[in-house]
């Protein structure tokens, strides 16, 4: 079975331009988490999707990002007009429950450059 | 949360010794804890995890040790091999319905063949 999948794999923009990230989870899998990793620094979430229910927003760092999940499978994140330190690597999850004690399978992340 | 700027806290071990890699934690209230392994432009891999009413679960070839009166975790890798060269992060979350992971920073672990 194919794992989590991310495209592109690499990303350069320029400051001001748009950019969608997609993440193709595992199928069947019903929880799917977004989540940022800059240079030498640790995991920072940014929204959570499950089922049906209303996404957990909470950790997006401002309102140049959004991120949606259709038919709750495929998710695309988007950054507005984006800036230098949105520079990371983004990184995609997901989950067959989304219960705490369920195991996240990563994607190879997107690595975001902003020129 | 919590930086370390561009500079992970790195152990280097022998090949065929054990590495321990620790980790302190904040949040009382985590009852679930998780330790991934993060190789070169992958993304993070799960390798064991532990329940708070547990202080040590062992897998294949690796341990992890919890210390709930400390706020402490470790996790020891018998007979450290170079494929065990990756980041290793820690982390954490309470069972409040859904899984909202919190990551630690990381460790790089070297392996010297």
């Amino acid at each position: 079975g194919a794992g989590v999948s991310q495209s592109p794999s690499n990303k350069v923009t320029e400051k001001g331009k748009d950019v969608e990230l997609r993440c193709d989870p595992i199928s069947g899998h019903t929880a799917l988490y977004w989540y940022r990793q800059s240079l030498g620094q640790g995991l920072e979430f940014l929204i959570y999707f499950q089922g049906n229910s209303a996404p957990d927003k909470s950790g997006l760092p401002s309102d140049r990002f959004s991120a949606e999940r259709t038919g709750g499978s495929v998710s695309t994140l988007t950054i507005q007009r984006t800036q230098q330190e949105d520079s990371a690597v983004y990184l995609c999850a997901s989950t067959k429950w989304g219960r705490a004690s369920d195991t996240q399978y990563f994607g190879p992340g997107t690595r975001l450059t902003v020129l | 949360g919590e930086s370390v700027g561009l500079h992970l806290p790195t152990l280097s071990v022998q090949e065929g010794d054990n590495s321990i890699i620790n980790c302190a934690y904040s949040n009382s209230a985590s009852d679930y804890f998780i330790w991934y392994k993060q190789e070169s432009g992958k993304g993070p891999q799960f390798i064991i995890d532990i329940r708070s009413n547990m202080d040590k679960r062992q897998g294949q070839r690796v341990t992890v040790l919890l210390n709930k009166t400390v706020k402490h975790l470790s996790l020891q890798i018998a007979a450290t091999q170079p494929g065990d060269s990756a980041v290793y992060f820690c982390a954490e979350n309470s069972d409040g319905g859904y899984q909202k992971v919190t990551f630690g920073i990381g460790t790089k672990l070297q392996v010297i063949p």
